[in-house]
Order: C-alpha cells, then sequence, then structure tokens
C-alpha cells in the first residue's frame, strides 16, 4: 500500500463545473500537506498548502482531517487551464521528505 | 525572485556512463530534495539533505550518490547508468517543513 493515496482519474468534466479530489495518506505522524500542480513534462508547482482549518484560495478549498488521515481538494468555476495532474504531498515528521501520491488527472473541456 | 535552479536541462548518456546532475537551491532554504519520475509515474523520493547534512533516503539505487556543498548546492551523481535510468529528474528546496520549490528538472536520456 503506498503512504499517500489518490485516485488516479482521469476525471473530464465540463467548464464551469466543481470537482473534489481525495487523498488518504498512511503515516499519522505527518506534519505538513499540501497539493502541487503538475503539467505535462513541467515541474510541480505548489498550489496550496492545507491546514487543519481548511483554506481556500480563490476557485480552490483545501482541507484536511487528521482523525480520518484525508486530505481534500475542491476546484469551483472549472477552467481549462486547470487541466493537469493535481498532486497530494505529505511531509514526513521530521520535514525532510515529501511523499508524493500517484496524480490525479484533470481534464477540463469546453 | 530567485528559484531553484537545475543543470544541465537535458543529458544524453550512454550506457555504463556516468552522470552529473547539479541543482541550486533557492538562497537560505536549508533543506534540498531530489526525486526522480519516469514516464508517467508521480515523482519518487531518492534523498534530501538538510543544512547540508544528508538527512533522508528513499528508493536510490546504490550506483547513485548525492552530496551537499558548503554553498548549499547539490550534486547527484549517477554511475553505471542504465536505461531504466531514463527520467527526469527534479530538486527541490524548502525552508525546513515549509512548502517546497521545484526546479525545473534534468530530462536524462539512457541510449
Amino acid at each position: 500500500r503506498k503512504e499517500v493515496e489518490q485516485d488516479p482519474g482521469p476525471f473530464n468534466v465540463p467548464e464551469g463545473a466543481t470537482v473534489a479530489f481525495n487523498c488518504t495518506y498512511s503515516n499519522s505522524a505527518s506534519q505538513s500537506f499540501f497539493w502541487y500542480r503538475q503539467d505535462c513534462r513541467k515541474e510541480p508547482k505548489l498550489l496550496m498548502s492545507v491546514y487543519s482549518s481548511g483554506n481556500e484560495d480563490g476557485r480552490f478549498t483545501a482541507q484536511l482531517n487528521r482523525a480520518s488521515q484525508y486530505i481534500s481538494l475542491l476546484i469551483r468555476d472549472s477552467k481549462l487551464s486547470d487541466s493537469a495532474t493535481y498532486l497530494c504531498v505529505v511531509n514526513n515528521s521530521a520535514g525532510n521528505m515529501l511523499t508524493f501520491g500517484g496524480g490525479t488527472r484533470l481534464m477540463v473541456k469546453p | 525572485a530567485a528559484g531553484v535552479i537545475q543543470s544541465p536541462r537535458h543529458l544524453i548518456k550512454e550506457k555504463r556512463e556516468t552522470a552529473t546532475l547539479k541543482c541550486y537551491p533557492i538562497p537560505r532554504h536549508d533543506t534540498v530534495y531530489w526525486y526522480q519520475q519516469g514516464p508517467g509515474q508521480d515523482p519518487q523520493f531518492l534523498i534530501s539533505f538538510y543544512e547540508k547534512m544528508q538527512s533522508d533516503k528513499g528508493s536510490i539505487p546504490d550506483r547513485f550518490s548525492a552530496q551537499q556543498f558548503s554553498d548549499y548546492h547539490s550534486e547527484l551523481n549517477m554511475s553505471s547508468l542504465e536505461l531504466g535510468d531514463s527520467a527526469l529528474y527534479f530538486c527541490a528546496s524548502s525552508l525546513s517543513r515549509a512548502e517546497a520549490f521545484f526546479g525545473q528538472g534534468t530530462r536524462l536520456t539512457v541510449v
């Protein structure tokens, strides 16, 4: 079983749709949580950090449930430019190893 | 703002050759990570350094080694290259447990 698991998708949604991604992690001592976005053949780019209280950045909302070891990302009003792979990333308790989920592919169609 | 710099961007090597990849982290970042990403795969952790000391090791082959120098730049050395080593190699840096920022990667092709 992978340490960080995501549904690989692809999620095919029309423009304007709301889409949610989930991620589970196995190490209960994990300290930091992030969502990254990766476009084909490019480097992962930080989308947002995930805080226990939940956080929102424009159309993006991230939530963390430590009891269930579960992280989510909600994208509202999807744009064509949101098409990418979304990576759930967890930092270990020492903070020196980022573990990636397998990524969830999103395709937003006109 | 300064980002993570990796060099070279592209590298072609023959089997059994040696390759050295370089990474210059964001100034004042204390942690450097190396990742390998094969085609259609998620990034796989290789190794990390905190304040120039190796801190964590992932699925890094014995043929690979890495170090971080006094100026904080890091190098990943890969020897006896195999076809399966062809991948994108990313370096990232962070300030302790805060978010990490990735370089553009080095695309290694072993022929």
